[in-house]
């Protein structure tokens, strides 16, 4: 089946780590990926990472993958409000002959002073 | 590049009414893609095309929906009749590779 769940909210202070989670079921994804949405705005690619890898790291983003498990973590160090957003998991799968993006739900993180 | 370009920026009309919603993808950008998000269902997409033509449109929700590209510029969302359950924000996005997308600022529909 194609599904991608994460939890909905998340809250942290300023300062410490974020860690957003998130699973997926397709094992023939070829890419996941990180979005960030702020309030009124589309949604901005963060990060991807190629399904052959464990882990990426791209400044204060850590994108680390368990293939056997289907499970993604993003991290955020020294979270900052600016971080505030609405975080968004995705996986393309491959079809018979389309690719195709399954977004999950959503994780709003919220960023305390 | 501008980026994904969406107008209206937002639409208040009423039930019944025709809606149309216009997205100028990047230039060299050979997918575009229909979203909608709401609360409650989270974002969906609707329908992408690839080089114009519609590859997926297994999201669209009914026949009052239809999306066109007549040119590798210009994409439109149409409902026809409009009703209040159509409430949500509409994101065009486009990408050179299918997966890597970028969203425009999105378009806020309201049906009275």
């Amino acid at each position: 089946g194609e599904d991608v769940e994460q939890s909905l909210f998340l809250s942290v202070r300023e300062g410490d780590s974020s860690v957003i989670n998130c699973t997926y079921t397709d094992s023939s994804s070829t890419y996941l990926y990180w979005y960030k949405q702020e309030p009124g705005a589309g949604l901005q690619l963060l990060t991807y990472i190629f399904s052959n890898m464990d882990m990426k790291q791209d400044q204060r983003l850590t994108v680390l993958l368990n293939k056997k498990d289907k499970h993604l973590s993003l991290r955020i160090a020294d979270t900052q409000t600016g971080d505030s957003a609405i975080y968004f998991c995705a996986e393309s799968i491959m079809k018979t002959s389309y690719d195709k993006v399954i977004f999950g739900p959503g994780t709003s993180l919220s960023v305390i002073p | 590049d501008a980026g994904v370009i969406q107008s209206p920026r937002h639409e208040v009309t009423e039930m019944g009414q025709e809606v149309t919603l216009r997205c100028k993808p990047i230039s060299g950008h050979d997918y575009l893609f229909w979203y909608r998000q709401t609360m409650m269902r989270g974002l969906e997409l609707l329908i992408y095309f690839n080089n114009n033509v519609p590859i997926d449109d297994s999201g669209m929700p009914e026949d009052r929906f239809s999306a066109k590209m007549p040119n590798a510029s210009f994409s439109t969302l149409k409902i026809q009749p409009s009703e209040p359950r159509d409430s949500a924000v509409y994101f065009c996005a486009s990408s050179f590779l299918v997966e890597t997308q970028y969203f425009g600022p999105g378009t806020r529909l309201l049906v009275l």
